[in-house]
């Protein structure tokens, strides 16, 4: 498996706190992604970074904010958690050389109540 | 943005039986066309990919069939298993810009 971590995996938080979502990669990748499952919507794209401090909106970014200060770690912010927020998160890595294969941490399950 | 779609959501096959899953996609710039494997409370794992210069691809039980004139690309499991039943993701990404579109998913359950 490549080299990536995401922590927590299981999160419980209550609506209206921030909460901070963290991916750690070893594979020294440049593309780093964050993607929520939800029943019947498939993987859906949050936001993505393509090298350190660069980063792009995906197709539902509204509410969430990332950061990538250095090449490892790419962080997913929910400035004020919201019910709707509550889903499996996960990190996925790329080289980025010509579209090549993605891969997938383990996945975050986040809870709003 | 790319825009894919997958049919049928959820196929049930005897093992043994072959399973198909297409996929269609809207972007006529996408060239890149991976299919994604997830079990139950695991993570996406690649199968196969296949590239817009290639019509098909095999490796061993899976193969990816791509129809660039119709938009659409094929995962075909034959021979199938217990051990396939999964939700199988497609995706496309456009020349360049390494984000992967993806599909709403498929489960597929081999009946043994």
């Amino acid at each position: 498996d490549a080299g990536i971590t995401q922590s927590p995996r299981h999160k419980v938080t209550e609506t209206g706190t921030p909460v901070t979502l963290r991916c750690h990669q070893t594979e020294n990748h440049r593309y780093m992604y964050w993607y929520r499952q939800d029943p019947g919507h498939g993987l859906r794209l949050i936001h993505y970074s393509y090298g350190v401090k660069d980063t792009d909106k995906g197709e539902v970014s509204d509410g969430y904010s990332v950061s990538r200060s250095k090449t490892e770690d790419f962080l997913l912010t929910l400035e004020s958690a919201t019910s709707s927020q509550t889903s499996v998160y996960f990190c996925a890595i790329s080289s980025g050389t010509e579209n090549t294969e993605a891969f997938f941490g383990q996945g975050t399950r986040l809870t709003v109540v | 943005g790319e825009n894919v779609e997958q049919h049928p959501s959820t196929l049930s096959v005897q093992e043994g039986d072959s399973a198909v899953i297409k996929c269609t996609y809207s972007d006529s710039a996408s060239n890149y066309f991976p299919w994604y494997k997830q079990e139950l409370g695991k993570r996406p794992q690649l199968i196969i990919d296949i590239r817009s210069n290639v019509g098909e691809k095999k490796d061993q039980r899976i193969a990816v069939t791509l129809n660039k004139t119709a938009k659409h690309f094929s995962l075909h499991i034959t021979e199938t298993q217990p051990e396939d039943s999964a939700v199988y993701f497609c995706a496309a990404s456009v020349y360049g810009n390494n984000r992967l579109a993806f599909g709403k998913g498929n489960q597929v359950v081999v009946i043994p």
